[in-house]
């Protein structure tokens, strides 16, 4: 079964507008984190935003946030105020386990977002 | 925040030569290290884990006699790809979590990439 699961491989969204990119994950784990990457044509991977399972309100971090509904399994990333520059591959990612060091990163499919004038 | 540097950036050999990737961490160090490959428009695959001072763990699938992984120090990890063939062709990134028992943060670090493509 896959364990990340991006269902868009693509979106488009009007400059200015917010957009939702779709994330579920699955794991038997209690602890685990989930991110969201960007990755522009240079290839790149730029963080986005972290949500850790027990965390209680879901991560923002400036114009992205994380629609975090655990019993849905779903970690949602919402882009608001959508820019020209925010064009890239979105990825989702899990780490089972919280703590950072030796646990690998799993990745969704992908989203390619195209944001347009 | 924390920087991983790779080099090449990019390199374009011959079949059959083999090629060399380092993956540093610049200011931090990284007892572990992860290597993953991107074939285009795909997602990223891991295919092993470096940990310095011992042997590498790789995933299923990955040919730890083609991709040699050797974790010489805290801040330095290599990929060396051994009589590369065009099938491995692709986009090589590693990636650095901080040392969580030096207070590193969740974030994993990626390096900006190394694009391989062999003729």
């Amino acid at each position: 079964a896959q364990k990340i699961t991006q269902t868009q491989p693509g979106m488009f969204v009007q400059e200015k507008e917010a957009v939702t990119l779709d994330c579920t994950y699955d794991t038997s784990d209690p602890s685990y984190g989930l991110f969201w990457y960007k990755q522009p044509s240079s290839g790149e991977m730029i963080f986005l935003i972290y949500q850790g399972s027990y965390d209680q309100q879901n991560a923002t971090e400036g114009r992205y946030s994380l629609n975090f509904q655990k019993a849905r399994k779903s970690a949602n990333l919402v882009i608001s105020a959508s820019q020209l520059g925010d064009s890239a591959m979105y990825f989702c990612a899990m780490r089972e386990g919280l703590t950072g060091g030796g646990n690998k990163l799993t990745f969704g499919t992908g989203t390619q977002l195209k944001v347009e004038l | 925040g924390a920087v991983v540097s790779q080099h090449p950036s990019r390199v374009i050999c011959k079949s059959g030569t083999s090629v060399k990737i380092e993956c540093r961490s610049l200011d931090f160090q990284a007892t572990t290290m992860f290597w993953y490959r991107q074939f285009p428009k795909q997602s990223l695959m891991l295919m092993a884990t470096s940990n310095e001072g011992s042997k590498a763990t790789y995933e299923q699938g990955v040919e730890k006699d083609k991709f040699l992984i050797n974790h010489a120090s805290l801040t330095l990890s290599t990929l060396t790809v051994t009589s590369a063939h065009p099938e491995d062709s692709s986009f090589y990134i590693c990636s650095a979590p901080p040392n969580p028992l030096q207070g590193g943060a969740d974030e994993q670090f990626f390096g900006p990439g190394t694009r391989l493509t062999v003729l």
